[in-house]
């Protein structure tokens, strides 16, 4: 399977500041996914980013606040952005191999705003 | 809508003991994908088992196996000769099929504790 590389492995952050969470994968692949999972809960599926498109967002995730880029089949990343206590969680990306269906993660992105 | 519900927050099992965890799911396709994925505490989440739903086969990963009930959208995944290092929290998933659907529907997840 792919191996996924994610920086920063955590952060603590200010409120009113952004960051942006990178990933990298050491293969050439259509679809990468970003997740957030917020303390104690499960996964749920930010938006879906294409190589040459704009990201795909899911209900109640907007680019303003989760922009994200795809510059290459390889590499996307994902900026949480006007940082709150609320955003304090982990975020995952995974990328999908078409040949099982099987998404495999990244280590995740443990984030504090204080 | 397709949705995930795994009723069990918390279980414990003995070391080398077998442990069953429950996964019901809802869905209108017939073509998809389930999978159990574990998360220790150090975060990765990692794949344990998938299963498609056309086979109807259960699918077997080692010490890992789960009991696939299409009809009762039923998927429990059973931990045999259980060890220390299974101690994670576990999701239960879903995946339309039919081409790259990307989105999975996690459950909330079952914490599971091995004790010595």
């Amino acid at each position: 399977s792919a191996v996924i590389s994610q920086k920063p492995s955590r952060d603590i952050c200010q409120r009113g500041t952004s960051l942006t969470i990178q990933c990298q994968v050491d293969s050439q692949v259509t679809m990468m996914f970003w997740y957030r999972q917020q303390p104690g809960q499960s996964l749920t599926l930010i938006a879906t980013a294409n190589q040459g498109s704009e990201a795909t967002y899911e209900s109640g995730f907007v680019i303003d606040k989760f922009p994200i880029s795809r510059p290459n089949l390889t590499f996307s990343t994902l900026t949480v952005s006007n940082l709150s206590p609320e955003d304090s969680s982990i975020y995952l990306c995974s990328v999908e191999d078409p040949r099982t269906g099987v998404q495999h993660f990244g280590d995740g992105t443990r984030l504090s705003i204080l | 809508a397709q949705t995930v519900t795994q009723s069990q927050p918390e279980m414990s099992v003995q070391e080398a003991e077998t442990v069953t965890l429950s996964c019901t799911y809802d869905t209108s396709e017939n073509n998809y994908y389930l999978f159990w994925y574990k998360q220790p505490p150090s975060r990765q989440m990692i794949l344990v088992i998938r299963q498609e739903a056309y086979k109807q086969q259960n699918a077997t990963e080692n010490r890992f196996s789960v009991n696939f009930q299409k009809a009762a959208k039923s998927f429990s995944l059973k931990i045999s000769d259980s060890q220390l290092g299974d101690t994670a929290m576990y999701f239960c998933a879903f995946m339309k099929g039919g081409g790259s659907q990307g989105n999975l529907i996690f459950g909330k997840g079952t914490k599971l504790s091995v004790k010595p």
